[in-house]
């Protein structure tokens, strides 16, 4: 079955770092990969997706994500964080088994220091 | 354009008593789905409905029912609440029908508390 990971519960970067949010996923055919971003109280708001193509995909407010095959694995990247990036973060693929809808993983909630 | 919309946004319920929540979306998409968001288990799938007229189960169905009303609305009905569903519900609608790549957007969510 599908399964997504994401490694890291909680993640502290000073404002003005880079970043990286890890994630990896088990799934047995070609997967479409998405990251989700969710500030407290709100909904989840799309931030970059994969299907096919440039395994380097650009999203938005700066992030982007590299999908890689042989490693199962599609983190997320910023190179400078700003302190409205805290909320937390989760990154999904598409449920199997002739299902639809997403499998998200448990999120990372993402703390800027000043 | 209001996107996905969710009523009520809080309720608090006695363990028996049945509520229906309700979503909505204006995007003319045509699969809607609910979820659930427990903390420290990411969001999971209740139910789906790939268009109008049908509805499936997905990865925890159990003590909810669903209806596909139209085209915009897609109802997540609770019969008897227990404790175990206290629970963020997020409603969601993209525009294909199978399990594609599109895009699905995400309602404000309901949080509900059962007593």
């Amino acid at each position: 079955a599908q399964s997504v990971t994401q490694p890291d519960i909680h993640i502290t970067v000073s404002e003005g770092a880079s970043l990286e949010l890890r994630c990896n996923y088990s799934y047995g055919a070609t997967p479409y990969l998405f990251w989700y971003v969710q500030s407290p109280g709100q909904g989840l708001q799309l931030l970059l997706k994969y299907f096919s193509g440039d395994t380097l995909v650009q999203g938005i407010k700066g992030f982007e994500a590299e999908f890689k095959r042989s490693q199962s694995s599609f983190n997320l990247r910023k190179p400078s964080v700003h302190w409205s990036d805290a909320a937390e973060y989760f990154c999904a693929v598409r449920s199997g088994g002739g299902a639809d809808g997403l499998t998200f993983g448990k999120g990372t909630h993402l703390i800027i220091q000043p | 354009n209001a996107g996905v919309t969710q009523t009520p946004k809080f309720q608090v319920l006695k363990t028996g008593q049945s509520m229906t929540l309700q979503c909505a979306q204006d995007m003319n998409h045509n699969s809607m789905y609910w979820y659930r968001q427990d903390p420290g288990m990411g969001l999971r799938l209740i139910y789906y409905s790939a268009s109008e007229g049908t509805t499936d189960k997905g990865e925890v169905p159990n003590g909810y029912n669903v209806s596909r009303l139209n085209k915009r609305e897609f109802s997540l009905r609770l019969e008897s609440a227990a404790p175990s569903q206290t629970s963020v519900y997020f409603c969601a609608s993209k525009y294909g029908t199978h399990a594609g790549p599109d895009t699905q957007y995400f309602g404000p969510g309901t949080r509900l508390t059962v007593l």
